[in-house]
């Protein structure tokens, strides 16, 4: 079966620093992978998904196959990154999302 | 274009009760998923509908059950509802249903909470 793992709930950097949001997944199969962000009182938006292998918001991720890894990166951290960040993983007949715990990313002044 | 749309936004039950929830897919989408997301956890996926046809199923009890409509709005029942179905329930939409690649887009959600 599927697994996402978050291990970080919480995490906290300065404005300016660099970020970066671990995500490790669990499947048998080629993993097709997500990260989506939740601002506060907003709903949930997809931010980038690594067949795209686009830059979103200053955003990165790169699918690592050997380490099972799909980590978040950002050079600069801006304050409106401040939201809760879930990985996901596609897969399925339904093309279904499985997500992981989430990091609530707090960015400092 | 309208986005995902749910009702309502918030719901009280006892054990025992009965709740249905509603959803309104974006324009031109055909597929509906319903996930459940508890305090602190990511969201869990229930089911998901396509062309009114359920398309797949997560570890849910049979007392989670939907329906999609011909216009591509979707309903998600539960039955004797549970102390531990307190939860965030959101519904997303999607172009395709089997093997789509396309992207699946959140509704707000609808936060019940059973006493």
């Amino acid at each position: 079966a599927q697994r996402v793992t978050q291990p970080e709930k919480l995490l906290s950097v300065f404005k300016g620093a660099p970020v970066e949001l671990k995500c490790n997944y669990s499947y048998s199969g080629s993993p097709e992978l997500f990260w989506y962000v939740q601002y506060s009182r907003q709903r949930l938006q997809l931010l980038l998904r690594h067949i795209s292998r686009e830059s979103i918001k200053g955003f990165t991720a790169d699918l690592n196959k050997g380490e099972t890894s799909f980590h978040l990166k950002k050079p600069f951290a801006q304050e409106e990154d401040s939201a809760m960040y879930y990985c996901a993983l596609r897969s399925g007949s339904a093309r279904q999302l499985t997500f992981g715990s989430g990091t609530q990313l707090t960015v400092l002044p | 274009e309208t986005g995902v749309t749910q009702s309502p936004t918030h719901l009280i039950k006892t054990r025992g009760q009965q709740v249905t929830l509603r959803c309104s897919s974006q324009s031109g989408h055909n597929t509906v998923s319903w996930y459940q997301q508890a305090l602190g956890q990511g969201p869990q996926f229930i089911f998901q509908y396509y062309r009114e046809e359920e398309n797949g199923r997560g570890n849910f009890p049979p007392r989670f059950s939907g329906l999609q409509f011909p216009n591509y709005s979707s309903e998600l029942n539960v039955n004797a509802l549970e102390l531990d179905d307190s939860a965030l329930y959101l519904c997303a939409s999607s172009v395709g249903g089997r093997s789509s690649t396309d992207t699946q887009y959140f509704g707000p959600g609808t936060r019940l909470t059973v006493l």
